[in-house]
């Protein structure tokens, strides 16, 4: 079946290095995707979105690239911070816009 | 604005004990969705709404029911509850074509 999968479940980084967390998908016709940040203890918190129709979008020191070709995504965080620290989730968008479909998360640790 | 809400926090069950699950939203949105979380693991889509009077199933939907009498509510039932069924549950509200917003979560036991 269709899946939305993490590289790597657990990154370790230098506090002020960047993070990139990577993400492949395996719905082509996948329409939008979004990156989730979910801090212990809490729902997960929206972070940055991108639709298939673009290859790069920046935020404020985040920034989510999307190749199609290989369908993979990442999400760049610059100069990280010890809050951070936290599971990152990717998810996809089905193209009616209605179910959405999570992979199993990387937990980023961030070292001071 | 309260956002999502979800009652109740945290809650004990004995199998085949039922419960329902309230998920509410002052944001107006048309779209509301339950998953729930195991340990260590992504969220799974149980039900979802487009619409006050529509429900969907989701990836995982056995065992659970839903309800959307109210635009703003989204029940979730547990008819006979099963160990299987622990879980963290969360509760989402979106518009169309944009991100979910979540509830803080119900922390579901059941022995």
């Amino acid at each position: 079946g269709e899946s939305v999968g993490l590289h790597l479940p657990t990154l370790s980084v230098q506090e002020g290095d960047n993070s990139i967390i990577n993400c492949a998908y395996s719905n082509s016709a996948s329409d939008y995707f979004i990156w989730y940040k979910q801090e212990s203890g809490k729902g997960p918190q929206f972070i940055i979105d991108i639709r298939s129709n673009m290859d790069k979008r920046q935020g404020q020191r985040v920034t989510v690239l999307l190749n199609k070709t290989v369908k993979h995504l990442s999400l760049q965080i610059a100069a990280t911070q010890p809050g951070d620290s936290a599971v990152y989730f990717c998810a996809e968008v089905d193209e009616g816009y209605q179910k959405v479909t999570f992979g199993t998360g990387t937990k980023l640790q961030v070292i001071p | 604005n309260a956002g999502v809400t979800q009652t109740p926090k945290f809650r004990v069950l004995k199998t085949g004990q039922s419960m329902t699950l309230l998920c509410a939203q002052d944001m107006n949105h048309e779209y509301m969705y339950w998953y729930r979380q195991d340990p260590g693991m992504g969220l799974r889509l149980i039900h979802y709404s487009v619409g006050e009077g529509t429900t969907a199933k989701g990836e995982v939907p056995d065992g659970y029911n839903v309800s959307r009498l109210k635009k703003q509510n989204f029940l979730l039932g547990l008819e006979s509850a099963a160990p299987s069924q622990t879980s963290v549950y969360f509760c989402a509200s979106s518009i169309p074509y944009n991100e979910q917003f979540f509830g803080p979560g119900t922390r579901l036991t059941v022995l």
